[in-house]
């Protein structure tokens, strides 16, 4: 499989502040992104996808960008809430079919 | 609602007894997954299958198989499992063509004794 991997594990933040949960991939021609929030015993949600052909995308406190230049993807939850407060992952389409890799996921813990 | 459903959420399988995973989707998906997830790690794609037809990953053991015989039903089945095989195994669907989002099930959490 593709290699997506996260910078950062863990990221504890404070009630009310910004979170930026990143991701590095490793395939250039992958052309389709997703974020996903999973909570214990759940299976992984979709919180916003990103395609190649766009270096952001805006979703309700949700905002992803896209940097192909470097292959990174960022994460970012505006005014984190408790609610927040799960493992995230990004996943990769390598363009060569329908497979998503999982990056290695960051856990977010929202202190109140 | 439309849902992909995991049968059953917990399963307990002995060393090398065969088992089944199953996985139903009513949102008539062209595209259906099956993943491994260990405790602290991420979903590891085993294979999927685009309407009949079935794509392994190369690091996918043999022990490992899977079974679509229609639309809304794809099985995985462990032929011999071992201790390292414990883990939540996931189902997800997705939309066939340009790539789309995944809709995941709730998984099944497999002990193996």
């Amino acid at each position: 499989g593709e290699s997506v991997g996260l910078h950062l594990p863990t990221l504890s933040v404070q009630e009310g502040d910004n979170s930026i949960i990143n991701c590095a991939y490793s395939n250039s021609a992958s052309d389709y992104f997703i974020w996903y929030k999973q909570e214990s015993g759940k299976g992984p949600q979709f919180i916003i996808d990103i395609r190649s052909n766009m270096d952001k995308r805006q979703g309700q406190r949700v905002t992803v960008l896209l940097n192909k230049t470097v292959k990174h993807l960022s994460l970012q939850i505006a005014a984190t809430q408790p609610g927040d407060s799960a493992v995230y992952f990004c996943a990769e389409n390598p363009n060569t079919g329908n497979q998503f890799y999982f990056g290695t996921g960051t856990s977010l813990t929202v202190i109140p | 609602d439309a849902m992909v459903i995991q049968n059953p959420r917990y399963q307990v399988t002995q060393f090398g007894k065969p088992v089944t995973l199953s996985c139903s989707q009513t949102l008539n998906h062209n595209v259906m997954y099956w993943y491994q997830q260990k405790s602290s790690q991420a979903p590891k794609l085993l294979f999927h299958y685009y309407d009949k037809d079935f794509n392994n990953e190369a690091d996918t053991p043999d022990n490992f198989q899977s079974r679509r015989p229609n639309t809304s039903f794809c099985f995985l089945d462990i032929r011999s499992p071992g201790l390292g095989d414990a883990a939540m195994y996931l189902c997800a669907t997705a939309r066939g063509g340009s790539p789309y989002e995944q809709y995941f099930g709730p998984g099944t959490r497999l002990t193996v004794t």
